[in-house]
């Protein structure tokens, strides 16, 4: 298995451009998580869907951002109008189901992103 | 609800140095605790968890963990530090069907 792939590894805009994250889970999970990890708040959940529908999206900062999950193997986290404080490394996951005996959640290996 | 600790967000230690990496946790049922390492520039990756069976739990890497339910601790250990071990370390608890809660981290450094 491919594990969990997210596009682009890396990142660069200017403040206010609208940014896109994608995210393909492992095949035949249920679940997808977004995170955002910074040196100042660490890692942070920002939504997770469970079979493409968003179950809890507490941890979206504010409107800005926008997750969606059009099929099983797609997401996408997007982020419109981008801001320097928005700069981190931003992290999808998924698992089979929500937490559990063999519910681990697997990485994958992030986008940095860095709003000028 | 549930709720992870990490003591020490940076630990140093000498290479072929025991390395102990504590947590504690608080939950109101038997929790799921996990240990994920994160190494440079990557996601993070499962070094064990611990799931209501043995509370000694052996992971990658010559990693291991008790879960002592007295003192509410899930603290992870290696008895013999090598310079590749060196990764920030998350503790995460969760409880069956709701969700991960990470710790803040904690940053290994081993020194030669």
């Amino acid at each position: 298995d491919a594990g969990v792939i997210q596009s682009p590894r890396h990142e660069v805009t200017e403040m206010g451009q609208e940014v896109t994250l994608r995210c393909k889970p492992i095949s035949g999970h249920d679940y997808l998580f977004w995170y955002r990890q910074t040196m100042m708040r660490g890692l942070e959940l920002l939504i997770y869907f469970n079979n493409n529908v968003p179950i809890d999206d507490s941890g979206m900062p504010e409107d800005r951002f926008s997750a969606k999950m059009p099929n099983a193997s797609f997401s996408t986290l997007k982020i419109q109008p981008s801001e320097p404080r928005d700069s981190a490394v931003y992290f999808c996951a998924s698992s089979l189901r929500l937490a559990g005996a063999t519910d681990t959640q697997y990485f994958g290996p992030g986008t940095r992103l860095t709003v000028l | 609800a549930q709720s992870v600790t990490q003591l020490g967000s940076h630990v140093s230690v000498s290479e072929g140095a025991l390395v102990l990496l504590r947590c504690n946790y608080s939950s109101s049922v038997p929790p799921y605790l996990f240990w994920y390492v994160q190494y440079p520039n990557q996601g993070l990756q499962l070094l064990l968890k611990y799931t209501s069976a043995a509370t000694l739990v052996k992971g990658i890497n010559g990693f291991e963990a008790e879960f002592k339910k007295s003192e509410t601790s899930f603290h992870l250990t290696k008895p013999s530090a090598h310079m590749s071990d060196a990764a920030e370390y998350f503790c995460a608890v969760s409880d069956p069907g709701n969700q991960f809660y990470f710790g803040t981290g904690t940053s290994l450094t081993v020194i030669p």
